[in-house]
């Protein structure tokens, strides 16, 4: 595709539940960042790959998070055992290189909500 | 750490009106900086960007300039339409480290109004 696909757009999850939550980045895209936008706030970061080394997990907030890139292309960020504050929206976003400079184009996101 | 703080909304204006988004920034080096605009229903696009001190980033009208002294990049666009209406949110990016992740201030809604 065009853009950044993420999957699915909306989940509801009942506390204590897994959910897994799928990125499709722009083809050829070394690098891939996931992102954890509250309610009313701007996104926090919360790991990055390049290609399908994970060199950065220092904002996933738990140990229930894990995220994962295993052929450099779909990642999939997993939140094991939902708690009420997991609830936000999670970001993908991907870029051609991994330096400051590059663009990142995210894509629309996936809204989770734990009941 | 690395930080940055934005004007906080919401913004109302009439079209035609003079837009500023004040962003100011924390971060060691020289980052990136970026803003970045969503409008309803859609992803994170990015809107304009400066990469170093003194450069000037502008897109559709919007401008902004990297002020290294007093660590800002606001935002501001002479005459506002109603399609402008979005939240808005400054971002940085480090310089170093093995991640070139985005630091975003919390966004600022901006209405515009006929």
């Amino acid at each position: 595709g065009a853009g950044v696909s993420q999957s699915p757009r909306y989940k509801v999850a009942k506390r204590g539940q897994d959910v897994a939550l799928r990125c499709d980045p722009i083809s050829g895209h070394v690098s891939l960042f996931w992102y954890q936008q509250a309610l009313g706030q701007g996104p926090e970061f919360l790991t990055y790959f390049q290609n399908e080394a994970q060199l950065d997990k220092s904002g996933l907030p738990s140990d229930r998070f894990f995220a994962e890139r295993p052929e450099g292309s779909v990642s999939t960020l997993k939140i094991q055992r939902t708690q009420q504050e997991d609830s936000a929206v999670y970001l993908c976003a991907s870029s051609l290189v991994g330096n400051s400079r590059t663009e990142a184009f995210f894509g629309q996101g996936t809204r989770l909500t734990v009941v | 750490g690395n930080s940055v703080t934005q004007m906080e909304g919401p913004v109302t204006l009439s079209e035609e009106a003079f837009l500023t988004i004040n962003c100011t920034y924390t971060a060691t080096g020289y980052p990136s900086l970026f803003w970045y605009v969503q409008y309803p229903g859609e992803g994170l696009q990015l809107l304009l960007k400066a990469t170093k001190a003194d450069d000037k980033g502008s897109n559709k009208g919007f401008e902004a300039t990297y002020r290294k002294e007093t660590t800002s990049f606001h935002l501001e666009k002479g005459s506002v339409q109603v399609s402008d209406s979005a939240v808005y949110f400054c971002a940085l990016s480090a310089s170093s480290g093995s991640a070139r992740q985005l630091t975003f201030g919390s966004g600022t809604q901006l209405t515009v109004l006929p």
